[in-house]
């Protein structure tokens, strides 16, 4: 069982360069979520997709951009990369309103320089 | 709104002790309380969950928790730790009967001396 699969694992990026992180699920879940994980402040939501072709806001939305492809796909983009942007990346899944918890992808590791 | 506070970023305790992580919350409805464990370069997994019924949830790896409401408590327990224990542990908490957005804690690193 596949999960929650994030690409690329690792990044380092130049200031003002920008990219995509790419996730992917395969447990036919409706609801995805990206985080960051920075030292001394957990996790903190950037964006969630509570459906197929539905995106909101969370507590950290400012320089990125989501796009929720599919029911499988959620990506996130970083348009012009900042050095505050340096942080561990989680992606999530969830059935339905997350009452039963989430599933987590492994990361992207990403420094910008 | 909802909060978590994680007392002690970092517990140390001896292989075969008893393992205690200590979660507050604030939500101003019922909330659904969650323990999550993170390995070093990985992703974070499901321990345990309190949605609603029993207050006392048992997990995985033979982790419990305790919902108490009138503490605002959800706190971590294991009888016995093992060294495959060392980990970082998150307490996180969503908002019963509606959308669930998670907020979770700082984290805590639990580290096992043998």
């Amino acid at each position: 069982n596949a999960g929650v699969t994030q690409t690329p694992k690792f990044q380092v990026l130049k200031t003002g360069q920008s990219m995509t992180l790419q996730c992917a699920q395969d447990m036919n879940h409706n609801s995805m979520y990206w985080y960051r994980q920075d030292p001394g402040m957990g996790l903190r939501l950037i964006y969630y997709s509570a459906s197929e072709g539905t995106t909101d806001k969370g507590e950290v939305p400012n320089g990125y951009n989501v796009s929720r492809l599919n029911k499988r796909e959620f990506s996130l983009r970083l348009e012009s990369a900042a050095p505050s942007q340096t942080s561990v990346y989680f992606c999530a899944s969830s059935r339905d309103r997350g009452q039963e918890g989430y599933t987590f992808g492994s990361g992207t590791r990403l420094t910008v320089v | 709104a909802q909060s978590v506070t994680q007392l002690g970023s970092h517990v140390s305790v001896s292989e075969g002790a008893l393992v205690l992580l200590r979660c507050n919350y604030s939500s101003s409805v019922p909330p659904y309380l969650f323990w999550y464990v993170q390995y070093p370069n990985q992703g974070l997994q499901l321990l345990l969950k309190y949605t609603t019924g029993a207050t006392l949830v048992k997990g995985i790896n033979g982790f419990e928790a305790e919902f108490k409401k009138s503490e605002t408590s959800f706190h971590l327990t294991k009888p016995s730790a093992h060294m495959s224990d060392a980990a970082e542990y998150f307490c996180a908490v969503g908002r019963g009967g509606g959308y669930q957005k998670v907020t979770f804690g700082i984290g805590t690193k639990l580290q096992v001396i043998p």
